[in-house]
This record gives structure tokens, sequence and C-alpha cells, in this order.
């Protein structure tokens, strides 16, 4: 157990579909991040948040909306997706700044029809 | 900008043996260094943090050393047990966020 937990654990969704995956961290950290990772692909940063404020946005595209209405919690909010978007979304806490250990959810799959 | 590989990608090795995990970073500039490990479908447990200032971490039967001059770190994991097989995977930190590699399949056979 990390400390951060990620709901739900699995969700199918139709391209149509509007959905939410939230995250939750426990461990007091002041930054939160969202990761994709696709099958044979590295994981791959969406966003990053200090103290609430989205400081990094990796190109994502704008059916991913992030959220972050305090330091332990972090949505996304899913909308008009694509089959190529089925993958895992982990979320990530730590301290903030840089340099600092990086604490992982267990994940989301997530599989778009 | 910062790109991570790894090698082997693959890797099967019978229980007990000594091993080596290659990871290598195309820019030295690096605040750190982590190693995770990725149990199937799950999330990331990290394993070992190598400060950039620092050239090893040791953690149990693991240690993890770091060359930034030449880009490179290694995961060194002794006396393997069937409970190691997982992905592992290093990621750098060009700042706050971490580049990771591709990963090493790790199975340890009984």
């Amino acid at each position: 157990e990390t400390g951060v937990t990620q709901t739900p654990r699995h969700l199918v969704m139709g391209m149509t579909n509007k959905k939410s995956l939230k995250c939750e961290q426990h461990l007091g950290h002041n930054a939160m991040y969202w990761y994709k990772q696709s099958a044979k692909k590295p994981l791959e940063l969406m966003f990053v948040y200090n103290f609430k404020e989205q400081t990094e946005n990796n190109s994502v595209p704008s059916r991913f909306s992030p959220e972050c209405p305090n330091s332990s919690h972090l949505f996304l909010h899913l909308h008009t997706l694509q089959p190529e978007d089925s993958a895992l979304y982990l979320c990530a806490s730590s301290p903030g700044g840089f340099g600092n250990i990086q604490y992982f959810g267990a994940g989301t799959r997530l599989s778009v029809l | 900008k910062q790109e991570v590989t790894q090698i082997p990608a693959a890797l099967s090795v019978p229980e007990g043996e000594n091993l080596v995990l290659n990871c290598s970073f195309t820019d030295s500039a690096i605040y750190n260094l982590q190693w995770f490990r990725q149990d199937p479908g799950k999330g990331l447990t990290s394993l070992l943090l190598i400060q950039s200032s620092q050239r090893e971490q040791t953690s149990g039967r693991l240690n993890a050393s770091l060359d930034k001059s030449s880009g490179r770190s290694t995961l060194y994991i002794a006396a393997s047990q069937p409970g190691d097989s997982a992905t592992y995977l290093c990621a750098a930190s060009p700042g706050q966020n971490f580049v990771f590699g591709p990963g090493t399949r790790l199975s340890v056979l009984p």
C-alpha cells in the first residue's frame, strides 16, 4: 500500500461516454501527476499539479481534462475518447520540488470500445 | 530531450542467480534516477532513488549505481528469487517529473 488510491480499478466506456478517474493521496504531498501507460510504450507523463495549480501539460488532447480541487485529490475527466486511449492510467504524488520520490497508485485500466 | 533506454528488454534466469539490469539516459543533467518495480497490471513500486551527487544506493539484495558522465545506471539483484519476477523500470529526473525507460521484464524460474 503506497498511500495513493485510484478508483475505479477498471473502466470500460464507449466513445461517446463521459467518465472520471479519481486519485487520492494521504501522504501530505504537494504535487500530483497523471501518467499513461500504453502497451509496448514507456510510461508517458500527462499532467503535473503543484499546490493545486497545473504546472505541466505534456501536449495532451483536450478530451482529457484534469482537475485538482485540493492537494489530496486529483481527477481526470474523460469525454469522447478514442480506442487508442485504452491504457493503464497511473496517478502519482510526491513532496513537490525537484528530485523527490514519486509514489504511485495501482492504476485504472481503461478500455474504450 | 531526455530519452531513457533499458537493456535487455526481457530476461529469464534460474533461481539463485545474480543479475544486472541496465539503464541508459541521453542527458546527464538529471536531479536523480529512480528504479521501480511493476507487477502485471499493477502500479509502480519505488525500489531505489539515487541522487545526482551519489554513486550508488543499496536496499537488501538490490544495489543500484549511477554514472552520470556516461549516462548509465545499473540495478544489481543478488540471489534472485521467483518473487523478483516483474518488470523493472528506470526513470531519470530532469526536473520535477520523471522520464521512464521501456522496462526490463524479468522472470526468475524456480
